[in-house]
């Protein structure tokens, strides 16, 4: 029972360099999200995809990148990290919008130096 | 504008005791309510789910109400254990649009022995 996998769990970056943050989902939906949580805050969408080929910006887009070139895979970029990335990223995936619920994977601490 | 509002912040209590964590929410025109469970470490999960015609539901020791007319809805745990340690998040999906999902910035529930 997989569900979402993402990798890495834990990266620690220096300001100014890139990574990109993979989510693997095995229940075949269309749809996924990229979250960040903050101490004191709700979860806030960074992007999201309707689809394999779709992306789209979320609440907080800026700085980031994604891609859904697979359907089971949603990629976040980070191409200059700065130290206000620092949180804890999630990816979550659901099969629609209405009842369905949204699973998440474990998640990815990212701290940038 | 949509928004949803937890309270308490956080809650410790006794092993053994009941405890009830509040949601209030705005979201328009609403779908349904989700209750989250988020370990230490971990990604949320389900563990219940709430819809519009829907006033009390149970999943084990955890018992969710709704009440759609003055949009608040309540997470009772009876008979707490120390794994009930964990963040619980209101999650409210609107009808609309695939970014419809709208977060609580959760309750820190903390059970001592």
């Amino acid at each position: 029972n997989a569900g979402v996998t993402q990798t890495p769990k834990f990266r620690v970056l220096k300001t100014g360099q890139s990574m990109t943050l993979l989510c693997a989902q095995d229940m075949n939906h269309e749809y996924m999200y990229w979250y960040r949580q903050d101490p004191g805050m709700g979860l806030r969408l960074i992007h999201y995809s309707v689809g394999e080929g779709t992306t789209a910006k979320g609440e907080v887009p800026d700085g980031y990148n994604v891609s859904r070139l697979k359907k089971q895979n949603f990629l976040l970029g980070l191409e200059s990290a700065a130290p206000s990335q620092t949180s804890v990223y999630f990816c979550a995936s659901s099969s629609g919008v209405t009842d369905t619920e949204a699973f998440f994977g474990q998640g990815t601490r990212l701290t940038v130096v | 504008k949509n928004q949803v509002e937890q309270s308490p912040q956080s809650l410790i209590i006794l092993e053994g005791k009941n405890c009830t964590l509040q949601c209030n929410y705005t979201v328009s025109p609403f779908s349904n309510l989700r209750w989250y469970k988020q370990d230490t470490g971990r990604g949320p999960v389900s563990l219940t789910i709430m819809t519009f015609s829907e006033n009390t539901k149970s999943n084990g020791r955890y018992t969710a109400t709704l009440d759609a007319d003055t949009k608040q809805s309540s997470l009772h745990i009876t008979a707490s254990q120390l794994s009930d340690s964990a963040s619980y998040i209101c999650v409210v999906r609107a009808q609309t649009g695939a970014n419809n999902l709208f977060f609580g910035t959760g309750t820190r529930l903390t059970v001592i022995p």
